[in-house]
């Protein structure tokens, strides 16, 4: 029942900006969209979360397109550290349902 | 930054034994969850925790599963008898309803392992 669509993987160059796409078609006027990360099997970690407008913090940007379908992760300055799977999460409750994410390789 | 702890980090048992995995949440929340990823696959919901009651279960936490909050601190999860396929990385996570229930912070997880 997955509701969210992420590509299976990519690369971004160390000290490159990197955009992790999501689709969210169906998502519902109260849910958000959550981002966490997981690196290499260690507990899932919070990045961001949005409801419609753009956000922003020390870790990422999180851009929503105005019809809410679809939206952006922006890592602004990646680093070697920064490689993990990348999880879009559309939900408005604590039970977090997650895809098979984004596997995001940062290469030196 | 405070962080959710989780012991041990592994835990080796029979199948048929019981285990019980430890995790003490971040001190002021009030929501306490569990999920556990099984080798290769993805992130599962089993249980949230909040009030000394269980507010939500998955189909995965069976009559097999139980977890407590013993005393003010610690919030456990308890297997009564350990099958081979519920060998995983357990993770505990918790969260504080007044700062949005969707932030969840994570433990770094137990890996349990049943032979």
């Amino acid at each position: 029942d997955a509701k969210t669509t992420q590509p299976p993987s990519m690369d971004c160059a160390e000290g490159r900006a990197a955009n992790l796409p999501c689709n969210h078609s169906t998502i519902s006027g109260n849910e958000y969209v959550y981002w966490y990360r997981q690196i290499h099997s260690q507990g899932p970690q919070y990045i961001i979360h949005g409801l419609k407008n753009n956000e922003t913090n020390e870790m990422a940007s999180l851009i929503i397109t105005e019809d809410r379908k679809s939206s952006t992760l922006i890592l602004p300055h990646a680093t070697l550290r920064d490689t993990a799977v990348y999880y879009c999460i559309v939900n408005n409750d604590y039970k977090l349902s997650f895809g098979a994410g984004t596997t995001v390789t940062v290469r030196a | 930054e405070p962080e959710v702890t989780q012991t041990p980090s592994h835990q080796v048992t029979q199948m048929g034994q019981e285990v019980i995995l430890r995790c003490v949440p971040i001190s002021n929340h009030l929501y306490f969850y569990w999920y556990r990823q099984i080798l290769g696959q993805k992130v599962e919901f089993l249980v949230s925790f909040y009030n000394n009651e269980i507010s939500e279960k998955s189909e995965i936490f069976d009559d097999q599963f139980s977890v407590e909050r013993p005393d003010g601190s610690n919030f456990t999860l308890k297997i009564r008898s350990t099958k081979l396929e519920d060998s995983a990385m357990y993770f505990c996570a918790s969260s504080d309803p007044g700062a949005g229930n969707e932030k969840l912070f994570f433990g770094s997880g137990t890996q349990l392992s049943v032979l």
